[in-house]
Parts: structure tokens; C-alpha cells; sequence
């Protein structure tokens, strides 16, 4: 079964400033995907970023951007220039590559806080 | 226009009591889920359908019976209602055909509290 973990249970940064995430999963399978949900205290879960575990290239949304190793399973998320709408907690999640209708295995969450 | 909407978003009942959610989505996606979110923040999957097939179903109590009555809609209900069922319960929905383009959306979710 794939677990993902999340070793950083908070994070703090100043605002304007760069923070990174941690990410680890475990997995037997060569195709999956990863991503980074989003959940701000509206409870919403948003989809931040997603990237493919067969394209090297890491893959970025405006402001988001990943460092992915496949090698050592590690699947980080750099923020940068925080703004205070980024606060939230933020959650790494696997996917099966295999076709059909594949669940989210969830890390445990990173509650990150923009100080003003 | 809301992607995935859920009823109740708020959920308050007592022990033992028989509650349903309700989830919609309009995005013409084959496939919904069920998460579950407990008090530590920690997101499970619960079920999933693929256009009204069971497809999914993780190790849940038999008081959790999810119904499909056509792929727009995937409603959760649960009998006996025991304290350790309190958590926000979330829809989601994508095309299920896996992918890159599979992705889930979620809805806003539903906090259930039991007394």
C-alpha cells in the first residue's frame, strides 16, 4: 500500500519571503501522479499543483513550483514570495497511475501561517 | 456555478440517530468519492462510485451506505450515528478514467458533530 508523509506539522514564514514544504511517499509503482491540495480555514480543498511521475521536469504554477525526486520518493513544495492568502494547510497526495478511478492517499498535513 | 456541492454543511444530531449527506456535481464527471476528515486533520477515503458502480470501498463500517441514484449524484448515509463518526465529510468527483487529467475537485465539505 503507498503511505505519504508529511514531517513538518507546522511552518511559519514571513510574508514575501520563500518557504519550502516537505513531501515522502512509498510506493512499488513506477506510474502516479502527486499533488499539493490547498485547504484554507473555509475548509475548501484546492488543487495547487500536480505533477506526473514519468516527466522529469518539475512542474510550476505561477508562484508554486515542485522539487521532485523520484529517486528518493520526495515530492517538496516551494512558495515563493508568501502572501498572507497562502496561509492554510497544505496537503501532499498520491494517485495511481493505473487506469480507471484511483483514490488520494492524503500525507497528514502541514498547517502553514504568513506572519505580516 | 458550484462544481461540487454538498448538503448539509453543517451537521449537528445525537447518538444513535440516521443521517444522509447529499452530493451533487455538474461537471459531467463519471466518478465521486467520499473522504472522510477527522479531528487531527487526516484525510481517508471512504468510497467511490463510477457511474452508480461501487468501485471503491474501503475498510468502513457497515452503518456507512453510500447511494448513487445517477453519476451526478452521490449521496452518504449513515446509521446508528456513534461519537467517533464527528468529521468533515467530503465529496469529490473527476472523469475516472486515470490519467493526467483526472483530476478531483472537491466540495466544501460537511461537519458532522455528534453529541
Amino acid at each position: 500500500a503507498q503511505t505519504v508523509t508529511q514531517s513538518q506539522p507546522e511552518m511559519s514564514v514571513q510574508e514575501a519571503e520563500t518557504v519550502t514544504l516537505s513531501c515522502t511517499y512509498d510506493t512499488s509503482e513506477s506510474d502516479y501522479y502527486l499533488f499539493w491540495y490547498k485547504q484554507p480555514p473555509s475548509r475548501q480543498m484546492i488543487l495547487v499543483i500536480r505533477q506526473e511521475a514519468y516527466k522529469q521536469q518539475n512542474a510550476t504554477e505561477n508562484r508554486f513550483s515542485v522539487n521532485f525526486q523520484k529517486a528518493a520518493k520526495s515530492f517538496s513544495l516551494k512558495i515563493s514570495d508568501s502572501q498572507l492568502g497562502d496561509a492554510a494547510m497544505y496537503f501532499c497526495a498520491y494517485r495511481s497511475g493505473r487506469m480507471g478511478a484511483q483514490k488520494l492517499v492524503f500525507g497528514q498535513g502541514t498547517r502553514l501561517t504568513i506572519n505580516p | 456555478d458550484t462544481a461540487v456541492s454538498q448538503t448539509p454543511k453543517y451537521l449537528v444530531t445525537q447518538m444513535g440517530n440516521d443521517k444522509s449527506i447529499k452530493c451533487e456535481q455538474n461537471l459531467g464527471h463519471d466518478t465521486m468519492y467520499w473522504y472522510k476528515q477527522d479531528s487531527k486533520k487526516f484525510l481517508k477515503i471512504m468510497f467511490s462510485y463510477n457511474n452508480k458502480e461501487l468501485i471503491i470501498n474501503e475498510t468502513v463500517p457497515n452503518r456507512f451506505s453510500p447511494k448513487s441514484p445517477d453519476k451526478a449524484h452521490l449521496n452518504l448515509h449513515i446509521n446508528s450515528l456513534e461519537l467517533g463518526d464527528s468529521a468533515v465529510y467530503f465529496c469529490a468527483s473527476s472523469q475516472g478514467r486515470g490519467g493526467w487529467t483526472d483530476t478531483q475537485y472537491f466540495g466544501p465539505g460537511t461537519r458532522l458533530t455528534v453529541l
